[in-house]
C-alpha cells in the first residue's frame, strides 16, 4: 500500500509569483485535504476535495485554489505569493464517510517565499 | 469549533508510561476526540480516537472522562521514537472534513 506522497519537497519562490504543489493520495482514498503549517504552529485547514469538487474551506483567501483529478491526486495553487505564505504545506488523504475519519498525511512541501 | 487545552510540553523517561492530558470543556455530544502526533520533519500521524468509551489500539490508549470534558492519551511504555508533538482534536460528528489543530504538547523522551 503506497502512502501519501507530495512534490516537490522544497521550493523557493519570489513574492508575487505563483506556485503549484502536488499530492498523490493513498491507495483506496477518495478525499484530499490541504493544510498550511507555519513554524511552531499546528496545521491550519485550507480546503478539502471530494469527487473533484471543493467540499469545505478554511479561512484562506481565493488566491489559494485547488484541483482534484479522477485518480484522486490533487494540486494546491497559490497565486500572488506573499512572504507570510512561507510554510510547510501538508496534504492528507482519507476515505469519505469513514467512522474514524483517519487522515493520512504526506511529508509536506516546504515553501519559502523571499 | 470546540476548543481543546493541552500543556505546552511534557517530559518522560524511556520505557515509562506517559499520560498526556487534554481539556475540552465545551465539547458537544456529537464531537469525537481525536489524537494525532507529529514526529520531527514529518506530517501528522493518526494515533487514536473515541467518542464516549475508553479505547485501546496498538499505539496507545484513550481514557475519556465520564462527563467528556477531558481525556488522556496513554502511551504505555514510551520509547525515543515517541518524541513528538501530540495534538488533541475535536471533530464534529456532522463534519466530514477539517481537523482543527492547536499547538499541541511537545513530548520529550529521555533515555
Amino acid at each position: 500500500e503506497t502512502g501519501v506522497t507530495q512534490s516537490p519537497t522544497h521550493l523557493i519562490k519570489t513574492r508575487g509569483q505563483q506556485v503549484t504543489l502536488r499530492c498523490s493520495s493513498q491507495s483506496g482514498h477518495n478525499t484530499v485535504s490541504w493544510y498550511q503549517q507555519a513554524l511552531g504552529q499546528g496545521p491550519q485547514f485550507i480546503f478539502q476535495y471530494y469527487r473533484e469538487e471543493e467540499n469545505g474551506r478554511g479561512n484562506f483567501p481565493p488566491r489559494f485554489s485547488g484541483l482534484q483529478f479522477p485518480n484522486y491526486s490533487s494540486e494546491l495553487n497559490v497565486n500572488a505569493l506573499e512572504l507570510d505564505d512561507s510554510a510547510l504545506y501538508l496534504c492528507a488523504s482519507s476515505r469519505w464517510g469513514g467512522a474514524a475519519y483517519e487522515q493520512y498525511f504526506g511529508p509536506g512541501t516546504r515553501l519559502t517565499v523571499t | 469549533d470546540a476548543k481543546t487545552t493541552q500543556p505546552n510540553s511534557m517530559e518522560s523517561n524511556e520505557e515509562e508510561p506517559v499520560h498526556l492530558p487534554c481539556n475540552h470543556s465545551t465539547i458537544s455530544g456529537t464531537d469525537y476526540i481525536h489524537w494525532y502526533r507529529q514526529l520531527p520533519s514529518q506530517g501528522p500521524e493518526y494515533v487514536i480516537h473515541g467518542l464516549t468509551s475508553n479505547v485501546n489500539n496498538r499505539m496507545a490508549s484513550l481514557a475519556i472522562a465520564e462527563d467528556r470534558k477531558s481525556s488522556t492519551l496513554i502511551l504505555h511504555r514510551a520509547t525515543l521514537r515517541d518524541a513528538a508533538v501530540y495534538y488533541c482534536i475535536l471533530r464534529s460528528g456532522g463534519s466530514n472534513y477539517k481537523l482543527t489543530f492547536g499547538k499541541g504538547t511537545l513530548l520529550t523522551v529521555n533515555p
